[in-house]
C-alpha cells in the first residue's frame, strides 16, 4: 500500500469553527488531491496540488482552501465549518496528473 | 445524462459465482480507472487501463475504446469481494477525473 496517512480520522466541530485536515505522504509522488465522498454523489475533487505552493481547484472548492508547503504534506481547510460540510475526505496521490491514484484512509468530519 | 454510467447500482450474488460490472462512458478518455471501496471506507486501485485487458489474480478489467465501455470481472467471487466498485475516466480533453457512482456489490456465503 502507497504510505498515504490523514490525521485527524475522525473530528467533530462546531458550525464556525475553522478546522484543518492533513494528508502525508512517504512515496514523493507529485500530484495530490482532497475529495468529498457523500451518500449520492460519489467522490468529489475539492482542490489538488501538482507540487509544492501548486494548487488549483476543483469541482466543490467553495469554503475550502489548501497549501502545500513541502512534497509530503498537503493541508485542507475549512475556514469558517458548515453543516454541510459534514463528509468523508479522502486525500489521494499519484505520480502523473489524475492518473493511477491511491488513497488515504479518510476523515470523517461531523459539523454540528 | 452522467457522463460515467456504472451498472448494475447494486448485484447480489452467491459464493463462487461470476461477477460482471461495466462502465460506461460518452467522453473522449486517455485511460479508466477501476477502484474497490470496501465498507469501513478505504479504497483501493485496482486498474489503470487505456486499451485491451488486464488480470490481477480473480479480476480482470477490459476496455473497449471505440464503444466507450469497460467491464470489471470477478471469478469464483467470495465474500471478501463484497465492496463498492468505482470506475473514473480519465478525460483527453483536460486530463479530469470524471467518477462513477459506484457498484455495490454482495457476495453471500
Amino acid at each position: 500500500d502507497a504510505g498515504i496517512t490523514q490525521s485527524p480520522r475522525h473530528k467533530v466541530t462546531e458550525t464556525g469553527t475553522p478546522v484543518t485536515l492533513r494528508c502525508h505522504q512517504t512515496e514523493n509522488h507529485r500530484y495530490m488531491y482532497w475529495y468529498r465522498q457523500d451518500p449520492g454523489h460519489g467522490l468529489r475533487l475539492i482542490h489538488y496540488s501538482y507540487g509544492v505552493k501548486d494548487t488549483d481547484k476543483g469541482e466543490v472548492s467553495d469554503g475550502y482552501s489548501v497549501s502545500r508547503s513541502k512534497t509530503e504534506d498537503f493541508l485542507l481547510t475549512l475556514e469558517s465549518a458548515t453543516s454541510s460540510q459534514t463528509s468523508v475526505y479522502f486525500c489521494a496521490i499519484s505520480e502523473q496528473g489524475f492518473y493511477e491514484q491511491y488513497f488515504g484512509p479518510g476523515t470523517r468530519l461531523t459539523v454540528t | 445524462k452522467n457522463e460515467v454510467e456504472q451498472s448494475p447500482q447494486n448485484l447480489t450474488a452467491q459464493e463462487g459465482e461470476f461477477i460482471t460490472i461495466n462502465c460506461s462512458y460518452s467522453v473522449g478518455i486517455s485511460a479508466l480507472h477501476w477502484l474497490q471501496q470496501h465498507p469501513g471506507g478505504g479504497i483501493v486501485s485496482l486498474f489503470m487501463l487505456s486499451s485491451g485487458k488486464k488480470k490481477h489474480g480473480r479480476l480482470i478489467a477490459t476496455i473497449n475504446i471505440q464503444e466507450k465501455h469497460s467491464s470489471l470481472h470477478i471469478t469464483a467471487s467470495h465474500p471478501r469481494d463484497s465492496a463498492v466498485y468505482i470506475c473514473a475516466v480519465l478525460m483527453d480533453s483536460n486530463y479530469q477525473l470524471i467518477w462513477g457512482a459506484g457498484t455495490k456489490l454482495i457476495i453471500k456465503p
